[in-house]
């Protein structure tokens, strides 16, 4: 696609429900990226993926946060169990290869609003 | 583990003037990338300028021009000319050369253009 892509937008959830967040990346991108960024902060790194391959999941805050990316392409970052902490802009990024000289495309990111 | 810090929570400017942004980071890297990152208020995160630390000249885009100082480790975006669409919070990022490519960004500017 001609950018990442990313929906829902905005996503409001009550406490204690589980929320799916999608993330396309630009067709052909190796590498994936998932940040949290929180309202007047700059983006916290969650996890990444090469290909299908979950590289690093140290920024995952708990064991409620997963994501996945079974065919390469298409991610989903899923937050079990919400709480009114994880409400946040999740960012999602590719880059085509992966390398340190590859710049990070981010996509318009979803809003989750845990009420 | 790296950090990045902009001490300049705010700053404005009119337009068509020059502001500069600063940005130090901590690191025991030798090989790394810097980045200043531009967040409009769409909210997208626009890839504004990159640094290769290897790179001893300051990389420019147009009106926009970096000042590396390596050993200081600082790295300071100048904005010349200024206009309105300048208008965002602005985000310096740093990303390591040893395999993974996760950005760590420092806290953001917010930087207002007057007319």
């Amino acid at each position: 696609g001609a950018g990442v892509s990313q929906s829902p937008r905005y996503k409001v959830t009550k406490r204690g429900q589980d929320v799916a967040l999608r993330c396309d990346p630009i067709s052909g991108h190796v590498s994936l990226y998932w940040y949290r960024q929180a309202l007047g902060q700059g983006p916290e790194f969650l996890t990444y993926f090469n290909y299908e391959a979950q590289q690093d999941k140290s920024g995952l805050p708990n064991d409620r946060f997963s994501a996945e990316r079974p065919e390469g392409s298409i991610s989903t970052l899923t937050i079990q169990r919400t709480e009114q902490r994880d409400s946040a802009m999740y960012r999602c990024a590719s880059s085509q290869t992966g390398a340190s000289t590859d710049t990070q495309y981010f996509g318009p990111g979803t809003r989750l609003t845990v009420l | 583990a790296q950090t990045v810090t902009q001490s300049q929570p705010e700053m404005s400017v009119q337009e068509a003037e020059t502001v500069t942004l600063s940005c130090t980071y901590d690191t025991s890297e030798n090989n790394y990338y810097l980045f200043w990152y531009k967040q409009p208020p769409s909210r997208q995160m626009i890839l504004v300028i990159r640094q290769e630390a290897y790179k001893q000249q300051n990389a420019t885009e147009n009106r926009f021009s970096v000042n590396f100082q390596k050993a200081a480790k600082s790295f300071s975006l100048k904005i010349s000319d200024s206009q309105l669409g300048d208008t965002a919070m602005y985000f310096c990022a740093f990303e390591a050369n040893f395999g993974n490519e996760k950005l760590t960004f420092g806290t953001g500017t917010r930087l207002t253009i007057i007319p």
